[in-house]
């Protein structure tokens, strides 16, 4: 139980161009959503807490304008990095946590791996 | 402000040798405490958790980590390192109510033949 995908896994891009990505969980619902960035070699920076039906609160110093976030039901939440620049390329993440809560865990999708040309 | 501090950005074992890797917290509240595995392009997969039941925790992979309170930490350990625990290791908490996970630096596991 308790899974999380993301879609795609990989996908590179022109510079300009918009791209989203799927967060899914599989097996319950979730109100609440994470999206993380990892550069390489480092940890996890949380972008923005998505929550179903209500706006993402973003964390200072994301732009709001090029990370659209959308939690359009409880089980799942799309980022969308629009007019990609290749200083967007990184790792994305994100997790969800059951409406239960159980322990405040958070289930981890298996990442998104975004390259722009 | 609340942070958490993995001591050592790589640590090398042998294998068979005793894994330890260091996570300390700053919190005046109870946490809830966890450790995460990533392996190469890979998303996080969760070793273990601390949620204020036993203060010795065992995980999967045959990790294990001990809660102390008065010394503010949450180490990682395994008796005997596999070179399939060759990995990133990150320690995270969560300090207050609104679920967010507060994340060590990471400490990457280099496991010598």
């Amino acid at each position: 139980g308790a899974v999380v995908s993301q879609h795609p896994s990989r996908v590179i891009c022109k510079s300009g161009t918009s791209v989203k990505i799927e967060c899914r969980s599989l097996d319950f619902q979730a109100t609440t959503m994470f999206w993380y960035r990892q550069f390489p070699k480092q940890s996890l920076m949380l972008m923005a807490t998505s929550n179903e039906g209500s706006k993402a609160t973003y964390e200072q110093g994301v732009e709001k304008d090029k990370f659209l976030i959308n939690h359009a039901s409880l089980t799942l939440s799309t980022l969308t990095v629009t007019s990609a620049h290749p200083e967007d390329s990184s790792f994305y993440i994100c997790s969800a946590l059951s409406t239960s809560g159980v322990d405040n865990e958070q289930f981890f999708g298996p990442g998104t791996r975004l390259t722009v040309l | 402000a609340q942070s958490v501090t993995q001591l050592g950005s790589h640590v090398s074992v042998s294998e068979g040798a005793l894994v330890l890797l260091r996570c300390n917290y700053s919190s005046s509240v109870p946490p809830y405490l966890f450790w995460y595995v990533q392996y190469p392009n890979q998303g996080l997969q969760l070793l273990l958790k601390y949620t204020s039941a036993a203060t010795l925790v065992k995980g999967i992979n045959g990790f294990e980590a001990e809660f102390k309170k008065s010394e503010t930490s949450f180490h990682l350990t395994k008796p005997s390192a596999h070179m399939s625990d060759a990995a990133e290791y990150f320690c995270a908490v969560i300090m207050d109510s609104n679920y967010q996970l507060i994340w060590g630096a990471g400490t990457k596991l280099i496991i010598k033949p």
